[in-house]
């Protein structure tokens, strides 16, 4: 079966980057890209990003377009996301999501950032 | 950008009514790239619905998708308990994706 999990718990403080992964099993990793949402403590989704597995071709939101790197590693089957010069406001829920055709049908558990002096 | 606008912002039905979400874009939206999720508390989203009417893996015929240009419609036809969550809608259009605001289904 198809799954995506992600690693643990992240706290930063303010100015760091976090890296956050997720390890996909259950499909053919080449086939799919990933797309990265957020969620902010009792707020909606926010789309970050996606990227293509095997090809790595990237698009990003425009708010993140300067400090946001998605990438993924065949070999491990992983993909990354990660967010440089992080603030109070980037705590959030991150989640990973397997991206079909305009829609997002499997999704990670979800990694906790948590940005605190 | 395509802005999505969901309404109502909250939803106050019984199990067993029937509920209609209601998700309006600032721009047409190809149907292909309109879809519905569903969110729990402490939970990731689980999609319900793409291509604005097709059903997910695994859900349950009371859930409908319909509309096309800048109205679509999630209807749950009669409320079952676990249905009372969080609902966004998605589009996804010039390599971009947005998000609803989201619309909460609480119990009366």
């Amino acid at each position: 079966q198809v799954q995506l999990v992600q690693s643990g718990v992240e706290v930063k403080k303010p100015g760091a980057s976090v890296k956050v992964s997720c390890k996909a099993s259950g499909y053919n990793f080449a086939s799919y890209g990933f797309s990265w949402v957020r969620q902010a403590p009792g707020e909606g989704l926010e789309w970050l990003g996606w990227i293509s597995a095997y090809m790595g071709n990237t698009n990003y939101a425009q708010n993140f377009q300067d400090r946001l790197i998605l990438t993924t590693d065949t070999s491990t089957t992983t993909a990354y996301m990660e967010l440089k010069s992080l603030r109070s406001d980037d705590t959030a829920v991150y989640y990973c999501a397997r991206f079909g055709t305009g829609y997002s049908d499997y999704w990670g558990q979800g990694t906790l950032v948590t940005v605190s002096s | 950008e395509i802005v999505l606008t969901q309404s109502p912002g909250t939803l106050s039905l019984s199990p067993g009514e029937r509920a209609t979400l209601s998700c309006r874009a600032s721009q047409n939206v190809r149907f292909t790239y309109l879809a519905w999720y569903q969110q729990k508390p402490g939970q990731p989203p689980r999609l319900l619905i793409y291509g604005a009417s097709t059903r997910a893996t695994g859900i349950p015929d009371r859930f409908s998708g319909s509309g096309s240009g800048t109205d679509f419609t999630l209807t749950i036809s009669r409320l079952q308990p676990e249905d009372f969550a969080v609902y966004y809608c998605q589009q996804y259009s010039d390599s971009q994706y947005t998000f609803g605001q989201g619309t909460k289904v609480e119990i009366k």
